[in-house]
């Protein structure tokens, strides 16, 4: 079971929306609709951001969204702030492989 | 509140078994609707799942690490345990268990701080 796909790195301003890329498979991200994703500050252990897609656990900001079109899940920050800067990893269930990550994108506030 | 917390050696040497304990606080590991797992993340790289368990049901293991690894539980201490066999310098991670909800994917959530393994002779 391979790692999904996300870009290395994604920038913006103060402000600004994001947006990062999850790519997977028909075998993952692309059969089940149970997408998460999680923040990981530097030394941090990582945090759940969201789940099932599109879902906010309690006390994580509305400024995080997430989608998904077929075999790719999306994970948007809107009004980017200096403390959003982290690595954002997602992970996807995968059927008789368990769960697979994300290779992680590394998100810097300019 | 949940509270998970690793432990065990922080070196192991090459083709000898790593072990490592997580040792719950807040809920029992016996508690319906949750599994409990093991991820690990190599120095400066990504995160890797390696398996969970659901308390009288089965137990999971990535593919890539199956014929290694072993998850088990101890029910009288409140703790689950790891052990990956024969392991080389790429089995070098921090290692961190957490617990996940059921049938919602992978709902990580508490993690524990999570434990470096160096493997070195």
């Amino acid at each position: 079971q391979s790692a999904l796909t996300q870009p290395a790195s994604v920038s913006g301003s103060p402000g600004q929306s994001i947006t990062i890329s999850c790519t997977g498979t028909s075998s993952d991200v692309g059969s089940y609709n149970v997408v998460s994703w999680f923040q990981q500050h530097p030394g941090k252990v990582p945090k759940l951001t969201i789940f099932e897609v599109n879902k906010r656990p309690s006390g994580v900001s509305d400024r995080f969204s997430g989608s998904k079109s077929g075999n790719t899940a999306s994970l948007t920050i809107s009004g980017l702030q200096a403390e959003d800067e982290a690595d954002y990893y997602c992970c996807s269930y995968a059927g008789i492989s368990g769960h697979v990550f994300g290779t992680g994108t590394k998100v810097t506030v300019l | 509140q949940l509270q998970l917390q690793e432990s065990g050696p922080g070196l192991v040497k090459p083709s000898e078994t790593l072990s490592l304990t997580c040792t719950v606080s807040g809920d029992s590991i016996t508690s319906s609707g949750y599994y409990w797992g093991w991820i690990r993340q190599p120095p400066g790289k990504g995160l890797e799942w390696i398996g969970e368990f659901y308390y009288g049901g089965s137990t999971y293991y990535n593919p890539s690490l199956k014929s290694r690894v072993t998850i088990s539980a101890d029910t009288s201490k409140n703790q689950f345990s790891l052990r990956l066999s024969s392991v080389t310098a790429a089995d070098t991670a921090t290692y961190s268990c957490a617990r996940r909800r059921s049938g919602s994917g992978p709902t990580f959530d508490p993690w524990g701080q999570g434990t470096l393994v160096t493997v070195s002779s």
